[in-house]
């Protein structure tokens, strides 16, 4: 069964760090990449998505990730973050096979001001 | 840009009543999911729907689940005889109608709250 790997829980920061969440996935066959941000009560928004091409994406808000194959990894990164980025990151998997996505269990951001 | 829409945000029920969650997916697109996230925990599949039937579902999806396109615009998720840890955030998606096009677009979700 696929499987999507978050590493780190919960992850502090203050102003201006940069950061980088870890994805790995189980899947070995043909998947597409997204990264959601979840705010505070609010619901998943899409911070980026790869499906093809160059590995390294850019999504909004200064985020980027880099798909690598063949770690089977998907790494969200940003140079520096503010405090506007606390939020809940989900990384998620889109088997184009099953035909659903399979979501990690997300990592709590949190920027100290 | 098109989004896709839920009601309502937020239903309080009791135990053992029936509800149900409503969506309007993006009109041109044909596929349709329901993911559900427990509070604090991951968001997990429920079930896709493609053609006027379901497609996968997860072995959450049991009896109590049902879902329907009844008139072509929404998507309803029923849950009968709900039980307190049906307590969630249920979201609502669609997708594209080309393959390729892997792209879920999320609705705002739904807060059940079982009490």
């Amino acid at each position: 069964a696929q499987s999507v790997s978050q590493h780190n829980h919960h992850v502090i920061l203050s102003e201006a760090a940069s950061l980088e969440l870890g994805c790995n996935y189980s899947y070995g066959g043909t998947v597409n990449l997204f990264w959601y941000v979840q705010y505070p009560g609010q619901h998943l928004q899409l911070l980026l998505k790869y499906f093809s091409g160059d590995p390294l994406v850019k999504g909004i808000k200064g985020f980027e990730a880099e798909f690598i194959k063949s770690k089977f990894s998907f790494n969200l990164r940003k140079p520096s973050v503010q405090w506007s980025d606390t939020a809940e990151y989900f990384c998620a998997v889109y088997n184009t096979n099953a035909g659903k996505s399979t979501f990690g269990d997300g990592t709590t951001l949190t920027v100290k001001p | 840009e098109p989004e896709v829409t839920q009601t309502p945000s937020h239903q309080v029920t009791q135990m053992g009543q029936e509800v149900i969650l409503r969506c309007v997916p993006i009109s041109n697109h044909l596929y349709f999911y329901w993911y559900r996230q427990i509070l604090g925990q991951k968001v997990e599949f429920l079930v896709s729907f493609y053609n006027n039937e379901i497609s996968e579902k997860s072995e959450i999806f049991d009896d109590q689940f049902s879902v329907e396109r009844p008139d072509g615009s929404n998507f309803t998720l029923k849950i009968r005889s709900t039980k307190l840890e049906d307590s969630a955030m249920y979201f609502c998606a669609s997708r594209g109608p080309l393959r390729a096009y892997n792209e879920q677009f999320f609705g705002p979700g739904t807060r059940l709250t079982v009490l």
